[in-house]
């Protein structure tokens, strides 16, 4: 009965192949968010999404398309990978909606671009 | 533009000792702290939180303290024990609803046995 489930949890790929990640949270969550672990361990924001809808895209580049079809899924598109995309990407969920609550993650996926 | 910052990459502390873990940040605005402890290959998982309001928070071995003048927040963990041994991060949100959790660098924690 795992919260927040990623798949896959590793990812190896070329440059410039296209590839997606998936998220599911069954915790009934209306919020949920895509973040970014890089090499220097910094967990950076990338998306968020409320109720299905785009709160946040915090200047990533348009490579990335995220893509929520239910508030209990958020997937994340990436195009014409490049080596910088190597990192952690952690998808995690919260409920928002006047009170502060904690973001509950998913074990994350590593992405490998070689 | 780092809002929070942990400034000591690593900490170790022996068994049973109190491990202290600290956290700064920038921006005023945040209301809502959060510490969440990681293993490797799992995502963070949530230990603990503190609003504005407060100045201390406790749960079993874990208390917060928040500092607002300071803009400082430390997470004590008593006693410490070897399982604790992970990378602790403080995150910070402004009011509810801004969907944004800006994180630190963490800490690495080694508990010796």
């Amino acid at each position: 009965d795992t919260a927040v489930s990623q798949t896959p949890k590793y990812l190896v790929t070329q440059m410039g192949n296209d590839k997606s990640i998936k998220c599911e949270q069954n915790l009934g969550h209306d919020t949920m968010y895509w973040y970014k672990q890089d090499s220097k361990k910094f967990l950076k924001i990338m998306f968020s999404y409320n109720n299905k809808e785009l709160i946040i895209n915090e200047t990533v580049p348009n490579r990335f398309s995220p893509k929520s079809p239910d508030k209990a899924h958020l997937n994340l598109h990436i195009n014409s990978l490049e080596l910088g995309d190597s990192a952690v990407y952690f998808c995690a969920s919260s409920q928002t909606g006047g009170q502060h609550s904690p973001l509950h993650f998913g074990n994350g996926t590593r992405l490998t671009v070689t | 533009d780092q809002q929070v910052k942990q400034n000591s990459p690593s900490l170790s502390v022996q068994e049973g000792r109190i491990s202290i873990l600290n956290c700064d940040y920038t921006n005023s605005m945040f209301d809502y702290f959060l510490w969440y402890k990681k293993y490797p290959a799992e995502g963070p998982t949530f230990l603990i939180s503190i609003s504005s309001i407060k100045d201390k928070n406790e749960d079993g071995r874990f208390t917060v303290f928040l500092n607002k003048s300071a803009k400082h927040l430390s997470l004590h963990i008593v006693p410490s024990q070897p399982g604790d041994s992970a990378v602790y991060f403080c995150a910070a949100s402004v009011r509810p609803g801004t969907y944004k959790y800006i994180f630190g660098t963490g800490t690495r924690l080694k508990v010796l046995a």
